[in-house]
């Protein structure tokens, strides 16, 4: 079934780098636009990063440009987020998930990952 | 940058209809998108394209968008619906792109 597993969060000291990977199945990973997204504890969603379906073009959210690096394998059918120079506030669990069409990158996330936690501190 | 603003809370009785509003300047020009989220889950889709519902997804909850507001109505609201709710926009500027969510709404059934 179409699957989406992340993984790579832990604790981290302020300034630290991490990288988190998720891990796709189920489904053409390589036609799809994908997102991360993060949610820290008692919070709303917000968006962190997007990366095209070949990853020609990326996007990162205002508060982590300069910091932070979406990537991806088609290969592998895995996406990745490298995280440096950490803060406090960046701890949050994140989720990657699938743009809900092939090729779309403005509709609407359809499937979504259990997330991974990023503790800073 | 883009904000989208919602109501922190909303409350409705069963069997009621329930409408969540997110508000953005010029939200009509713009496809929103919304999901529901219960404690300790992922987000669902629940409308995209202002109105389109994915399969699975009961007629109960309905989108639109016009103006500098885009609602989502959920219609007979059962006590299964009680969650968090949020509204999402794809946002276009000449050398940007970006994902804005909603500070999302609180549903509750009395």
């Amino acid at each position: 079934q179409v699957q989406l597993v992340e993984s790579g969060g832990g604790v981290v000291q302020p300034g630290r780098s991490l990288r988190l990977s998720c891990a796709a199945s189920g489904f053409s990973f390589s036609s799809y636009v994908m997102h991360w997204v993060r949610q820290s504890p008692g919070k709303g969603l917000e968006w962190v990063a997007g990366i095209w379906h070949d990853g020609s073009q990326k996007y990162q959210g205002d508060s982590v440009k300069g910091r932070f690096t979406v990537s991806r394998d088609n290969s592998e059918n895995t996406l990745y987020l490298q995280m440096s120079s950490l803060r406090a506030e960046d701890t949050a669990v994140y989720s990657c998930a699938r743009a809900g069409r092939p090729y779309e990158p403005a509709v609407g996330m359809d499937v979504w990952g259990q997330g991974t936690t990023v503790i800073v501190s | 940058s883009y904000v989208l603003t919602q109501p922190p809370s909303v409350s409705v009785a069963p069997g009621q209809t329930a409408s969540i509003i997110c508000g953005g300047h010029n939200i009509g020009g713009k496809s929103v998108h919304w999901y529901h989220q219960k404690p300790g889950q992922a987000p669902v889709l629940l409308i995209y394209y202002d109105s389109d519902r994915p399969s699975g997804i009961p007629e109960r909850f309905s989108g639109s968008n016009s103006g500098d507001t885009a609602t989502l109505t959920i219609s007979r609201v059962e006590a299964g619906d009680e969650a968090d709710y949020y509204c999402q926009v794809w946002h276009s500027t000449t050398s940007d792109h970006q994902v804005v969510f909603g500070g999302g709404t609180k549903l509750t059934v009395l």
